[in-house]
């Protein structure tokens, strides 16, 4: 079956500029997480969606940063004002229940490089 | 709080030789491991996890890591590497259990093998 894509492979921007990335998790997947990796660096945890419901948003980063998933399968992380800091990939994983040894599903990320 | 440690940010073999991957993990509770594999321009994908039953765990690609307590160790191993498994590998520990999982990652370690 599918795994999880995400949409648009790369968005570059310039500093200031609101950005919308977008995530489409494997069928039936009720929970969903994004991360953010920068450059050297391994992924670090942003929010974490159960349902429709944001159960985990402990690492967004400032209040700039923004997630929904109004439906409970896609998932749209929104970010305003970019600054330079917010270059990295950004990266969707789902799992079919959420818990702590469930397997997460990755996609390929999106890639934000703002100028 | 719990962390993950990759000595190595950079590993070399050659084809055909031993693979060793150092992971070691601080938990204050009993931890479910996972190595990830991410291969260039594409998403982490799971080569196997420890989640409290045997200790030494086989995973996909000929690849497995030995949970050992006592060390706070999980490194990975394979004992022939392949020109195919070149690609940037993680560690990652899971939130405690009972929890929603988001995974906490070392910094990865990039594998590269000589012919």
């Amino acid at each position: 079956g599918a795994g999880v894509s995400q949409t648009p492979s790369n968005k570059v921007t310039e500093k200031g500029k609101y950005v919308e990335l977008r995530c489409d998790p494997i069928s039936g997947h009720t929970a969903l997480y994004w991360y953010r990796q920068s450059l050297g660096q391994g992924p670090e945890f942003l929010i974490y969606f159960q349902g429709t419901g944001a159960a985990d948003d402990s690492g967004l980063p400032n209040d700039r940063f923004f997630a929904v998933r109004p439906e409970g399968s896609v998932s749209t992380l929104k970010i305003q004002r970019t600054e330079r800091g917010d270059s990295a990939v950004y990266l969707c994983a789902s799992s079919l229940v959420g818990t702590s040894v469930d397997t997460q599903y990755f996609g390929p990320g999106t890639r934000l490089t703002v100028l | 709080a719990q962390s993950v440690t990759q000595l190595g940010s950079h590993v070399s073999v050659s084809e055909g030789a031993l693979v060793l991957l150092r992971c070691n993990y601080s938990s204050s509770v009993p931890p479910y491991l996972f190595w990830y594999v991410q291969y260039p321009n594409q998403g982490l994908q799971l080569l196997l996890k420890y989640t409290s039953a045997a200790t030494l765990v086989k995973g996909i690609n000929g690849f497995e890591a030995e949970f050992k307590k006592s060390e706070t160790s999980f490194h990975l191993t394979k004992p022939s590497a392949h020109m195919s498994d070149a690609a940037e590998y993680f560690c990652a520990v899971s939130a405690p259990r009972g929890s929603q999982g988001n995974l906490i990652f070392g910094k990865g370690t990039k594998l590269s093998v000589k012919p």
